[in-house]
């Protein structure tokens, strides 16, 4: 059964460095999402993806995130500067398209934690 | 704005005992409704959608949830509990003009006991 995948699973980083977080999302599916939890919280959208460009962000996705699909396969987050508040589970999703049944296929996440 | 509130953050039942988890949502239009379980140190995975037609929805591992429209609804229920459920609930709603992002509900970690 196809998956989503996600890399790596737990990134440790120092404060104001950059991360990238990596995404694989399944195949065919033409939506892609990024979304987080911040431990005990619950989890909370930052940006959608489709046609190359973003299509929604919510106000958490400023100007230090951004979002690449570099080679039509990677959905990539990049955090420039990290802040210790970006320690988080980060989780990317796909969806197949918008006329289906609107289900998000769901990687299994990455922690990041900022020190 | 579209928002959904998750009644208990903490439900415990015993073994075998029925499980019910509450889901109220608020939406300007017609939403699509889901409910998502999260293991410990696992991604999130669908339980159950609802999106048109019946709305009596089942799901994997026996559950199933009802969509009220007049109570603004989607609770979410197993007729038995298994050692297995324990883990975190998670509804959300999306809205078909909103591009299918997911806004979620606070969560619902649900306990069993033997």
């Amino acid at each position: 059964e196809p998956e989503v995948t996600q890399t790596p699973s737990h990134q440790v980083t120092q404060m104001g460095q950059e991360v990238i977080l990596r995404c694989v999302p399944i195949s065919n599916h033409l939506y892609f999402y990024w979304y987080r939890q911040i431990l005990g919280q619950k989890v909370e959208f930052l940006v959608s993806f489709y046609n190359n460009e973003i299509s929604e962000k919510s106000e958490i996705f400023d100007d230090q995130f951004s979002v690449e699909r570099p080679d039509g396969s990677n959905f990539t987050l990049k955090i420039r500067s990290t802040k210790l508040e970006d320690s988080a589970m980060y989780f990317c999703a796909s969806m197949a398209d918008r006329g289906s049944s609107y289900e998000q296929y769901f990687g299994p996440g990455t922690r990041l934690t900022v020190t | 704005a579209q928002s959904v509130t998750q009644l208990g953050s903490h439900v415990s039942v015993s073994e075998g005992a029925l499980v019910l988890l509450r889901c109220n949502y608020s939406s300007s239009v017609p939403p699509y409704l889901f409910w998502y379980v999260q293991y410990p140190n696992q991604g999130l995975q669908l339980l159950l959608k609802y999106t048109t037609g019946a709305t009596l929805v089942k799901g994997i591992n026996g559950f199933e949830a009802e969509f009220k429209k007049s109570e603004t609804s989607f609770h979410l229920t197993k007729p038995s509990a298994h050692m297995s459920d324990a883990a975190e609930y998670f509804c959300a709603v999306s809205l078909y003009n909103q591009g299918g992002k997911l806004i979620f509900g606070q969560g619902t970690e649900l306990s069993v006991k033997p």
